[in-house]
């Protein structure tokens, strides 16, 4: 299993500036995943972390809106840059065991945003 | 592109029924991984059980079980003598490489 610290698990932000939220993983993984999810509805993948390489972004997300940094295997960050009222979510932070599909995913969590 | 449907918005169960919550997947793929995840008001992701693509036997833990149609494309969930605590949003998630989740299905158990 993996223990999953996320921070902070909440904030309010003025519209246009940014929040940098943080993983910190009790355990060294290969693959990270920071998700979305509207309050009451699904989690939507935004990209897909792994050490070493540059982040693997969904449709409809971009590098520039959502940076994400993977120094080392037990750490990663999120940026939501130039936020607006629609940026307004949880934000969650996922890994994996390892490549084989098996391995369940463990999740903080989350951070839930709001843009005011 | 995987993607995942659950129809069933809402379901609501009496306490120590049973109910069924409906899952199904569209891929491509032979090989893959199916999950069922419960997330209470606390927002943990919690699995609940999960099935592997290439076994026929329908995965069990304890009051959860799945019915598993790998041809249908199908993945239901079955909650046994449902416990108050069960009420919460369950999503059904397919992971070949990413995991991809369901739009969910929100349980609540009447005592």
């Amino acid at each position: 299993s993996a223990v999953i610290s996320q921070k902070p698990s909440r904030d309010i932000c003025q519209r246009g500036t940014s929040l940098t939220i943080q993983c910190q993983v009790d355990s060294q993984v290969t693959m990270m995943f920071w998700y979305r999810q509207q309050p009451g509805q699904s989690l939507t993948l935004i990209a897909t972390a792994n050490q070493g390489s540059e982040a693997t972004y969904e449709s409809g997300f971009v590098i520039d809106k959502f940076p994400i940094s993977r120094p080392n295997l037990t750490f990663s960050t999120l940026t939501v840059s130039n936020m607006s009222p629609e940026d307004s979510s949880i934000y969650l932070c996922s890994v994996a065991g390892g490549w084989g599909m098996n391995t369940e995913a463990f999740f903080g969590q989350g951070t839930r945003l709001t843009v005011v | 592109a995987q993607t995942v449907t659950q129809s069933q918005p809402e379901m609501s169960v009496q306490e120590a029924e049973t109910v069924t919550l409906s899952c199904t997947y569209d891929t491509s793929e032979s090989d893959y991984y199916l999950f069922w995840y419960k997330q209470p008001p606390s927002r943990q992701m919690i699995l609940v059980i999960r099935q592997e693509a290439y076994k026929q036997q329908n995965a069990t833990e304890n009051r959860f079980s799945v019915n598993f149609q790998k041809a249908a494309k199908s993945f239901s969930l079955k909650i046994s003598d449902s416990q108050l605590g069960d009420a919460a949003m369950y999503f059904c998630a397919y992971r070949s490489k990413d995991m991809r989740f369901g739009a969910g299905t929100r349980l609540t158990v009447k005592p």
